[in-house]
């Protein structure tokens, strides 16, 4: 069974940083892209970040360019999000999700549970 | 960056209605189209993909259709559980969310 846990959301002051993992289990890891969405409260789904199976390939939305910095770790079968400079425009719910494959066109068939982000002072 | 459009942004309905919610992309995205429901404090789920292609253990009541930039996501006959905010997501060049159509019981 696919599971996703995220975990290290948090209060956090504006300019402040926060570091954000989601433990994969039950499937091979290096064989899928893994990614960042976020939702802010009440609002819309956002593609934040994105990474091959093999770590090699990123992706990040504008919004977070240059801020937030994705990363994998094989032997832990975990996926982290290295979050920096941080917005009250980031508060959001911040999920983990699998991909359908290695990297090229890929759909979401599992999700985290999330882990919530707020920045505020 | 493909843009995504969800129409109508809210949609009252009864149950046993036939429902339809529309996407259209800003240019083709052939039909890398998946649809996610999503629950209040809920994760999205899954529901079709490949623009018609429809997820293990989804109703046949849903149905997807459409290819290049227009998409609709189908209920045939609403139940009570598919009260929900449904997303579309291109994925033919990274990831791009719709703003989501908000399904309530009228």
């Amino acid at each position: 069974e696919v599971q996703l846990v995220e975990s290290g959301g948090a209060l956090v002051q504006p300019g402040g940083s926060l570091r954000l993992s989601c433990a994969a289990s039950g499937f091979t890891f290096s064989g899928y892209a893994m990614s960042w969405v976020r939702q802010a409260p009440g609002k819309g789904l956002e593609w934040v970040s994105a990474i091959s199976g093999s770590g090699a390939s990123t992706y990040y939305a504008d919004s977070v360019k240059g801020r937030f910095t994705i990363s994998r770790d094989k032997s832990q079968s975990t996926v982290f999000l290295q979050m920096l400079s941080l917005r009250v425009e980031d508060t959001a719910t911040y999920y983990c999700a699998k991909g359908t494959t290695n990297w090229s066109r890929y759909y979401v068939d599992f999700w985290g549970q999330g882990t919530l982000v707020t920045v505020s002072s | 960056d493909i843009q995504m459009t969800q129409s109508p942004s809210a949609l009252s309905a009864s149950v046993g209605d036939r429902v339809t919610i529309t996407c259209r992309a800003s240019q083709s995205i052939s039909t890398w189209l998946a649809w996610y429901q999503q629950k209040p404090g809920k994760a999205p789920k899954l529901l079709i993909y490949e623009a018609s292609s429809l997820d293990s253990g989804v109703p046949s009541r849903f149905s997807g259709s459409g290819s290049g930039t227009e998409f609709t996501l189908t209920i045939s006959s609403l139940q009570p559980d598919d009260f929900a905010t449904y997303y579309c997501q291109q994925y033919n060049s990274y990831s791009t969310f719709g703003q989501g159509t908000k399904l309530e019981i009228k």
